[in-house]
C-alpha cells in the first residue's frame, strides 16, 4: 500500500471550475508539500504545510493533521493551471515520500 | 528568485558507462537531495546528503551509485555502471538549516541505451 495516496488520478475541468486534489497519507508527518510539475519535467515547490490553510494567489491548501488528509484548490481554473500536481509528506526524516500525482487539464 | 542549477538537461549514456549529474544547490543551503522519476512513475527517494556525508539513503541507493560536494557549491551524483533500468529523470533539490526552503532542480533526463 502506498504511504501517500492521491485523488482523483486524472481529473480535466472547464476553465473557471473550481478544483479540489485530495491527498491521503498513512505515515506520521513533520511537514507534507505540495509540488506543481510541467510537461517539460521540472518540480516546482507550491505550498508546505504542518497545520491549517495556506492561501497564495488562487491556489489554497489545508491539512487536516487528525484526519491525515490535505487538499488542494484551485479557484477560477485557467489553462495555464494544467500540470501534474503532486502530494509529498517528510516523515522522520527530512527525506519526501511522493504520491503518484493528478494530472489536471482545464480546457478553454 | 535563488535556484537550484542542474546540468546536463539531457544525457544519453551507453549501458555500462559511467555518468556523473552535476547541480549547483541554493548557496545557503545545508541539505542535498537526490530524487528519480522513471517515465511513467512517482518521484522516489535516492539520497540526503548534510555536514559533507550521506545522511540517508534508500534501497535504490546500491554501490554503483555515489555522491559527493567536490567544492563548496557543486553537489554530484556518480552512476558507475550504468543499466538500461537507470533511464529516468533525476531531480537533485536542497534544504535550508529550517527545512523551510526545500527547492528542486529542472531535472536531468539520463536516457541508457
Amino acid at each position: 500500500k502506498n504511504e501517500v495516496e492521491q485523488s482523483p488520478q486524472n481529473l480535466t475541468a472547464q476553465e473557471g471550475e473550481f478544483i479540489t486534489i485530495n491527498c491521503s497519507y498513512s505515515v506520521g508527518i513533520s511537514a507534507l508539500h505540495w509540488l506543481q510539475q510541467h510537461p517539460g519535467g521540472g518540480i516546482v515547490s507550491l505550498f508546505m504545510l504542518s497545520s491549517g490553510k495556506k492561501k497564495h494567489g488562487r491556489l489554497i491548501a489545508t491539512i487536516n493533521i487528525q484526519e491525515k488528509h490535505s487538499s488542494l484548490h484551485i479557484t477560477a481554473s485557467h489553462p495555464r493551471d494544467s500540470a501534474v500536481y503532486i502530494c509529498a509528506v517528510r516523515s522522520g526524516t527530512d527525506k519526501l515520500i511522493f504520491g503518484t500525482g493528478t494530472r489536471l487539464q482545464v480546457f478553454p | 528568485e535563488p535556484e537550484v542549477t542542474q546540468t546536463p538537461s539531457h544525457q544519453v549514456t551507453q549501458m555500462g558507462q559511467e555518468v556523473i549529474l552535476r547541480c549547483v544547490p541554493i548557496s545557503n543551503h545545508l541539505y542535498f537531495y537526490w530524487y528519480r522519476q522513471i517515465l511513467g512513475q512517482k518521484v522516489e527517494f535516492l539520497v540526503s546528503f548534510y555536514n559533507n556525508e550521506i545522511s540517508e539513503k534508500s534501497e535504490i541507493f546500491d554501490d554503483q551509485f555515489s555522491v559527493e560536494r567536490p567544492d563548496g557549491s557543486n553537489f554530484t551524483l556518480k552512476i558507475r555502471s550504468t543499466k538500461l533500468e537507470d533511464s529516468a529523470m533525476y531531480f537533485c533539490a536542497s534544504n535550508d538549516r529550517d527545512h523551510y526552503g526545500y527547492t528542486f532542480g529542472s531535472g536531468t533526463r539520463l536516457t541508457v541505451v
